[in-house]
């Protein structure tokens, strides 16, 4: 267990929907990293917070927006969902520098 | 931005044999380097990592190297097992930024 979580598991939804995923840093880490992965293909980086303030921004859709709240957690928003926005959704965040992974959203698109 | 790059995409070794896999980076302000082995359905979880200061770290069957003039550092595993089977992935980190990762290694370990 990273310490990490991820709400929800899995996601169904349909063409034209919104959605939106959760993630609870580790108790004590200040940073939230999203990522995305598509089928068989690498981590994306989409965005990372920092103690509520955006960081840095990777190849994240103009349909794509996150946030951090007060308490850490953080929240990724993907609306106008397509088929292509199918895929695992991770939350990391950092301890001494290392990256902890959450379990993943596993979002289906159909 | 660091762009990493990671050679092979595939990679099939016999059991017992060793595997090497090696990224390149592109930013020299980077200075930490993880390796993260992911199985299939699941999250990617750090197996070893070496920073700027280190040239090689081992962790009984798994070392790392690294060569920053060259920018390029390599993971290597000997006497492979068949759990040693996922896909792994490099990556390259400037303290506080993001972290960049490679494309990804599919290892499989052959009976």
């Amino acid at each position: 267990d990273s310490g990490v979580t991820q709400t929800p598991k899995h996601l169904i939804t349909a063409t034209g929907q919104r959605v939106t995923l959760r993630c609870s840093p580790r108790s004590g880490d200040l940073s939230v990293y999203w990522y995305q992965q598509s089928l068989d293909q690498g981590l994306q980086f989409l965005i990372q917070y920092y103690n509520g303030e955006e960081r840095a921004k990777g190849n994240i859709l103009e349909r794509f927006s996150a946030q951090q709240f007060p308490d850490l957690h953080s929240e990724l928003n993907l609306s106008s969902l397509e088929l292509g926005d199918s895929a695992l959704y991770f939350c990391a965040s950092v301890a001494i520098g290392e990256l902890f992974f959450g379990e993943g959203s596993r979002l289906t698109v159909l | 931005g660091e762009n990493v790059e990671q050679h092979p995409s595939t990679l099939s070794v016999q059991e017992g044999d060793s595997a090497v896999i090696k990224c390149t980076y592109s930013d020299s302000a980077s200075n930490y380097f993880p390796w993260y082995k992911q199985e299939l359905g699941k999250r990617p979880q750090l197996i070893i990592d070496i920073r700027s200061n280190v040239g090689e770290k081992k962790d009984q069957r798994i070392a790392v190297t690294l060569n920053k003039t060259a920018k390029h550092f390599s993971l290597h595993i000997t006497e492979t097992q068949p759990e040693d089977s996922a896909v792994y992935f490099c990556a390259a980190n400037n303290y506080g930024q993001n972290f960049v990762f490679g494309p990804g290694t599919r290892l499989s370990v052959l009976p």
